[in-house]
């Protein structure tokens, strides 16, 4: 059972467009989320996260907004350039307050194509 | 540059071989973590070494065995390994901390790519 799903497979835009990545999630512990990129042969690179007590952060280019009662986070690139262009994957987790570990849990990735 | 430093990063190997993953990392991190990809499936943890201290077993088969010899260094053995652990294995590291609002982004290394004859 997957606990955090990323149903769009590819994503297709334009440079100079929105580009708008989602992601959903069923466990309601989960306090952390991540968006990681990954470019081919390469390690998935963090991009930005957001706290659960939060429902916005934004960072230059990249927004993160998380809706706790859908239990859906999504992220927007705005503009879009082709540099963007790579695999997103969405993570979660659930903070232990005591040991302070953090177990992720991954989507299978969404593939972002941005066309000149 | 990623901070994560993994070697080799291909690795072939038959199923009878014994052979070791590295990973470094020089964030000054406190936590590291192995992670397997698999074609077509999400990264799963494997293992997670906290202030050196193995805190984490993700019903990993013994075939694998890590080492965590201090904070910067990770280890996964291998041996007598099949056919379906041909994968991507990546290594991360972050900085635990207690406490409320401590969450802390995990980093990648770039992974090895194991492929197992």
């Amino acid at each position: 059972d997957q606990q955090v799903k990323q149903n769009s497979p590819s994503l297709s835009v334009q440079e100079g467009r929105i580009s708008i990545l989602n992601c959903d999630y069923t466990n309601s512990m989960f306090d952390y989320f991540l968006w990681y990129k990954k470019y081919p042969a390469e390690g998935p690179t963090f991009l930005i996260s957001i706290s659960s007590i939060k429902d916005k952060n934004e960072d230059g280019r990249f927004t993160v907004f998380l809706n706790k009662s859908a239990k859906h986070l999504s992220l927007h690139i705005v503009p879009s350039q082709p540099g963007d262009s790579a695999v997103y994957f969405c993570a979660a987790s659930a903070l232990e307050i005591n040991t302070g570990f953090q177990k992720l849990v991954f989507g299978t990735g969404t593939r972002l194509l941005v066309s000149p | 540059e990623t901070g994560v430093t993994q070697t080799p990063r291909h690795l072939v190997m038959g199923m009878t071989n014994k052979k070791s993953l590295k990973c470094e990392q020089h964030l000054g991190h406190n936590a590291m973590y192995w992670y397997k990809q698999s074609a077509k499936k999400p990264l799963e943890l494997m293992f997670v070494y906290n202030f050196k201290e193995q805190t984490e077993n993700n019903s990993v088969p013994s075939r694998f065995s890590p080492e965590c010899p201090n904070s910067s260094h990770l280890f996964l053995h291998l041996h007598t390994l099949q056919p379906e652990d041909s994968a991507l294995y990546l290594c991360a590291s972050s900085q635990i901390s207690t406490g409320f609002n401590s969450n802390q982004p995990q980093h990648f290394g770039d992974g090895t790519r194991l492929s197992i004859l």
